[in-house]
């Protein structure tokens, strides 16, 4: 997973809470992905952002802001945290048709 | 929409041979793509096979791609328990966003 790095790792939050996940890869590429994971439902697109300045709903957005402020970062911030956004968040970039994952964060929400 | 979907767990011997079975919806998927996920790890991507192939082979690995039924099936050889993980099937998606999309995951678990 060299290239994407996703902090934190972990995080337990209360509902309500706010907070930002910040992914950055080294990589250059142009394309960058939230994804969440949760059991036996595979990963689902939450927002992407194919170009610097740029950024597109996924699957599932509700909940969720993200901010492309340059083409190294991309982070997605929870606004006000509900136990539904309990999950693992995996940030990817994607270069020459494949997708590099960071190692995930997971998150708690009380 | 698109939607690919995949059995949850599969569970083989150590030494037998594993085939893990997906189905998709979009037809117009120029890339099908297998990944794996261990543990606590992100996705790494495993193999993936262009549309217009019937059949990859890396190593252990072979792929099979029946494009008429939208099926794809992983076949590891000599499974390992190394090989223990979350295996993922994706398709890209038809407009040139680059996005995935993925199925469930299926769970293999190698018994030694």
């Amino acid at each position: 997973n060299a290239g994407v790095t996703q902090t934190p790792k972990f995080q337990v939050l209360k509902t309500g809470q706010s907070m930002t996940l910040q992914c950055a890869q080294d990589m250059n590429h142009n394309s960058m992905y939230w994804y969440r994971q949760d059991p036996g439902m595979g990963l689902r697109l939450i927002y992407y952002s194919a170009s610097e300045g740029t950024t597109d709903k996924g699957e599932v957005p509700n909940g969720y802001n993200v901010s492309r402020l340059n083409k190294r970062e991309f982070s997605l911030r929870l606004e006000s945290a509900a136990p539904s956004q309990t999950s693992v968040y995996f940030c990817a970039a994607r270069a020459d048709g494949e997708l590099f994952f960071g190692e995930g964060s997971r998150l708690t929400v009380l | 929409g698109e939607d690919v979907e995949q059995s949850l767990f599969l569970s083989v011997r150590e030494g037998d041979s594993s085939v893990i079975n997906c189905t998709y919806t979009d037809s117009s998927s120029t890339y099908l793509y297998w990944y794996k996920q261990e543990p606590g790890a992100g996705l790494q991507l495993l193999t993936y096979i262009f549309s217009n192939m019937d059949m990859k082979q890396d190593q252990r690995l072979t792929v099979l791609l029946n494009k008429k039924d939208k099926h794809l099936s992983l076949r590891i050889a000599d499974t390992q328990t190394g090989d223990s993980a979350i295996y993922f099937c994706a398709e890209s998606e038809a407009s040139n966003t680059g996005k995935l999309i993925f199925g469930q995951g299926t769970t293999l678990q190698v018994k030694p």
